[in-house]
């Protein structure tokens, strides 16, 4: 079955701290996409990455980085230099690839991330 | 602009309501998503719509309907709820690869 842990259910931070989101994944599948979402209080999903199981290697895109490592079934977020507006829950989600129109989420509970002035 | 909407936002009604939630989208998606956000749960996917047509339906109970006339429009008709179907509702739009979600109606049945 597949699942997804964020074992970090709060992490609260000083303003330009560094901060890692953990994320643990299982799935008897060789094919599938991670994903990150931010929730923010507003309450939409904010779609942040997807990553293909075949690719491994870490991206960055601003202050956001990724760190992909599938012997240990992990896809961890780092934010560098916090802001304030980076507090938000900020949910892990595992798909199949179903090769087809849709696809099925499976998402953590969630890591809610306070950021502190 | 997230190219999903959903209305209303906020929603209270009594046990013994019919309501309907509504979303759009304008991101050209062949596939629409409800998904119920309970408070310390993960997110549940409640029905999957390809091409206007139901393909996944998690055991939702009937007291929930949903309704997808066509590619841009979901909806998610309401009756007879329980105090415990209190939530926010997630509208997503996507392709086989990704979604894209609204910013959800928060529910609340008394």
């Amino acid at each position: 079955a597949q699942k997804v842990t964020q074992a970090q259910t709060e992490i609260s931070v000083v303003e330009k701290e560094d901060v890692t989101l953990d994320c643990v994944y299982e799935t008897r599948d060789t094919t599938y996409y991670l994903f990150w979402y931010k929730q923010p209080p507003s309450g939409e999903l904010v779609f942040l990455i997807r990553r293909n199981s075949f690719d491994e290697q870490n991206e960055i895109s601003g202050r956001y980085s990724w760190n992909f490592q599938k012997s240990t079934s992990s896809f961890n977020f780092t934010i560098t230099a916090s802001q304030v507006v980076d507090s938000a829950v900020y949910f892990c989600a595992l798909s199949e690839n179903s090769g087809g129109a849709t696809n099925k989420l499976i998402f953590g509970t969630g890591t809610l991330l306070a950021v502190q002035p | 602009e997230t190219g999903v909407t959903q209305t209303p936002r906020h929603l209270v009604m009594g046990m013994t309501n019919k309501k309907s939630l509504k979303c759009e989208q304008h991101l050209g998606h062949n596939a629409m998503y409800w998904y119920k956000q309970s408070a310390k749960k993960p997110l549940e996917l409640m029905f999957v719509y390809s091409l206007e047509e139901r393909v996944e339906n998690n055991s939702v109970p009937s007291r929930f309907s949903p309704e997808c006339p066509n590619s841009s429009h979901l909806f998610l008709h309401l009756h007879t709820l329980q105090p415990e179907d209190s939530a926010l509702y997630l509208c997503a739009s996507g392709t086989g690869d990704e979604q894209f979600f609204g910013p959800g109606t928060r529910l609340t049945v008394l």
